[in-house]
């Protein structure tokens, strides 16, 4: 069974770095592209960019490019997202999510929920 | 980027009745198009790809149509474990976009 399965919420404080965490199992976790969604306390979905496990290649949203970084450790099945300057405006739920090839989007995690609060 | 574009904001439908919800693209997506559900607290469901095509498990009241800018989903009869916000998504090109939503409620 595919599933990803993301790391806990957090709740951190302006200025304070994160990393959020994405394994991935049931499935070659190389060779499928793992993407992230944003999702604002009462907005709509935002793509925010996506990496290929197999050789680190990733695209980003110019809306989030330089904002956030996107790794990956194949030899755990775990994708990452991560900030180094958390801002109130990141707080946020987010979504990892696999590309599957024809359907992108096919599995999701359960999201994780960052709050950024002084 | 390519801006999609879904209306409307908000659909007020009785369960049993029928719903279309559409979407835009600024450019052609050709059929590189996909419809995702998603319920408070639960994970975004894909329901469509292809702009057509039903992924695995979605019961066949959904349908999508269309290709190039203009498309659609349709839910022939709705239940109440339908409603709940619906996006579309291209991923024809790079970076992959969202729409903002339909909120499918109760009327």
């Amino acid at each position: 069974e595919v599933q990803l399965v993301q790391s806990g919420g957090e709740v951190k404080k302006p200025g304070e770095s994160l990393k959020i965490s994405c394994k991935g199992s049931g499935y070659n976790f190389a060779t499928y592209w793992i993407g992230w969604v944003r999702q604002m306390p009462g907005q709509g979905l935002e793509w925010m960019g996506i990496i290929y496990p197999s050789d680190s290649d990733t695209r980003y949203s110019p809306s989030f490019q330089g904002q956030v970084t996107i790794s990956v450790d194949k030899s755990i099945s775990t994708a990452y997202l991560q900030w180094s300057s958390l801002k109130a405006s990141d707080t946020a739920m987010y979504y990892c999510a696999r590309r599957s090839n024809p359907s992108d989007f096919d599995y999701w995690g359960q999201g994780t929920l960052v709050i950024v609060s002084s | 980027e390519i801006v999609m574009t879904q209306s409307p904001a908000t659909l007020s439908v009785s369960p049993g009745e029928r719903a279309t919800l559409s979407c835009r693209a600024t450019q052609s997506v050709t059929s590189n198009l996909a419809w995702y559900q998603l319920k408070p607290g639960q994970a975004p469901r894909l329901l469509i790809y292809g702009a057509s095509t039903r992924a695995t498990g979605i019961p066949a009241r959904f349908s999508g149509s269309g290709s190039g800018t203009e498309f659609t989903l349709t839910i022939s009869s709705l239940q109440s474990e339908d409603f709940a916000v619906y996006y579309c998504q291209q991923y024809y090109k790079w970076p992959r976009t969202f729409g903002q939503g339909t909120k499918l409620e109760i009327k």
